[in-house]
């Protein structure tokens, strides 16, 4: 298997533009999980999907940000505009759950994003 | 609320040393699940161990082990024999039922050749 596959690897973009982050979750798995990290903050939950559907976007830091899962493959997380305050490690995870059970989660490489 | 603690900012040793990594959860629900993944100089983030909290058997995988103990609520992670490959961050998360993670803000360890 693949893996978790994320895009770009890394983004450097300039304030006021709109960044795209994609990911690709492994097949079969049901669940995906956009993370950021930073120094400060460390890893912190942004948005969570179960079977493509937003479960809690209670971490998304304010309406600059969105996510979509358009379907199972697939997922994207917008900035826009960006901020040079939202430069981090964005990472994406995904993993299989069902009922009350829970399988770990699989994080992709991640995406460092730099805003200047 | 859902907490987990890990005490050690930053753990420095020599080659061949063992090393534990604490571990402290709080959580009220009686069903959750226990990780630790590791993050190696290069950034990924790497699953290393899951466990319930039903399963209280302490884990071996080679040069690591886990010991999970509810009395104390704490998945303390020894790392044997260290190496220098072994240097990382290293994150405890809880999961409470089928909710995301919650990460520790996690331990850096060093191992000096």
């Amino acid at each position: 298997d693949a893996g978790v596959i994320q895009s770009p690897r890394h983004e450097v973009t300039e304030m006021g533009q709109e960044v795209t982050l994609r990911c690709k979750p492994i097949s079969g798995h049901n669940s995906l999980f956009w993370y950021r990290q930073t120094m400060m903050r460390g890893l912190e939950l942004l948005i969570y999907f179960n079977n493509n559907v937003p479960i809690d976007d209670s971490g998304m830091p304010e309406d600059r940000f969105s996510a979509k899962m358009p379907n199972a493959s697939f997922s994207t997380l917008k900035i826009q505009p960006s901020e040079p305050r939202d430069s981090a490690v964005y990472f994406c995870a995904s993993s299989w759950a069902s009922g009350r059970s829970s399988y770990e989660q699989y994080f992709g490489p991640g995406t460092r994003l730099t805003v200047t | 609320a859902q907490k987990v603690t890990q005490a050690q900012t930053e753990i420095s040793v020599v080659e061949k040393e063992d090393v534990t990594l604490d571990c402290v959860y709080e959580t009220r629900d009686t069903t959750y699940y226990l990780f630790w993944y590791k993050q190696p100089p290069s950034g990924e983030l790497v699953f290393l161990i899951r466990r319930n909290s039903f399963d209280e058997q302490n884990e071996i995988s080679g040069r690591y082990s886990w010991n999970f103990q509810k009395s104390t609520s704490s998945f303390n992670f020894t790392i044997t024999a260290s190496q220098v490959v072994d240097s990382a961050v290293y994150f405890c998360a809880l999961m409470p039922g089928n909710t995301p993670l919650v990460f520790g803000k996690g331990t850096r360890l060093s191992v000096i050749a």
